[in-house]
């Protein structure tokens, strides 16, 4: 998993609630994302960030919100608005300042649970 | 709508034999990446290829792209009971964007 952590690695989450997710590379990257992953698929985009103090939506950016103060760190918060919001969460990085020919370094993951 | 979609879903092999799985894409890319996933785990990097190259070799991998098919092979010799993960293509198609497929989960019998 390289330089890039996430935390933690479960999270269970009442509904209603906001929870919010970490994120944190010592790569020096400048590109973050977030992917969500549900079972027996691939990676849906939500959110990510080119470079310090700005971020993109991605395709599935709706109950969702990030920030991006610090290069090393790209929280991401779940709101009461997603309506399902049970999947497993992956934040990687990249060296370029997000074109699609960049490698993307993976954490490992956060597996968010409603009840 | 899904860029890469991998082929078969899944497969089944014991171990020593070769597994091959194959991508297809819908529009023109810039490169094809590969992708491992253990279970429960973040993804794994293996292998770029890019429009213009035909073949590549990493270890026991094996990467082929045709770009007048839309279509890309991963290869992998020898297969070991560590080799059972799932594995993902990723098309770039230019610009920002990189594309996941659903993935094709490998299991390596020992």
């Amino acid at each position: 998993d390289g330089g890039i952590t996430q935390s933690p690695k479960y999270l269970f989450r009442k509904e209603g609630q906001n929870v919010t997710l970490s994120c944190e590379q010592n790569l020096n990257h400048d590109a973050m994302y977030w992917y969500r992953q549900d079972p027996g698929q691939g990676l849906r985009l939500i959110y990510y960030s080119q470079i310090v103090n700005d971020f993109q939506k991605g395709d599935i950016a709706e109950g969702y919100s990030v920030s991006r103060e610090k290069k090393e760190s790209f929280p991401l918060t779940v709101t009461s608005a997603q309506k399902n919001p049970t999947a497993f969460y992956l934040c990687a990085s990249s060296p370029g300042r997000g074109v699609s020919t960049d490698t993307q370094y993976f954490g490992p993951g956060t597996r968010l649970t409603v009840l | 709508s899904q860029q890469g979609e991998e082929d078969p879903q899944a497969l089944s092999i014991q171990e020593g034999e070769n597994a091959t799985m194959n991508c297809s894409y819908k529009t023109s890319i810039n490169n094809l990446q590969w992708y491992r996933q253990n279970s429960g785990r973040g993804l794994v990097h293996l292998i770029l290829i890019r429009s213009n190259e035909r073949e590549k070799h990493s270890g026991r991998l094996r990467v082929t792209l045709d770009t007048s098919k839309k279509s890309s092979s991963l290869l992998i010799t020898a297969s070991r009971a560590a080799d059972t993960a799932s594995y993902f293509c990723a098309t770039g198609e230019g610009g920002f964007k990189t594309i996941f497929g659903a993935g094709t989960r490998l299991f390596v019998k020992a």
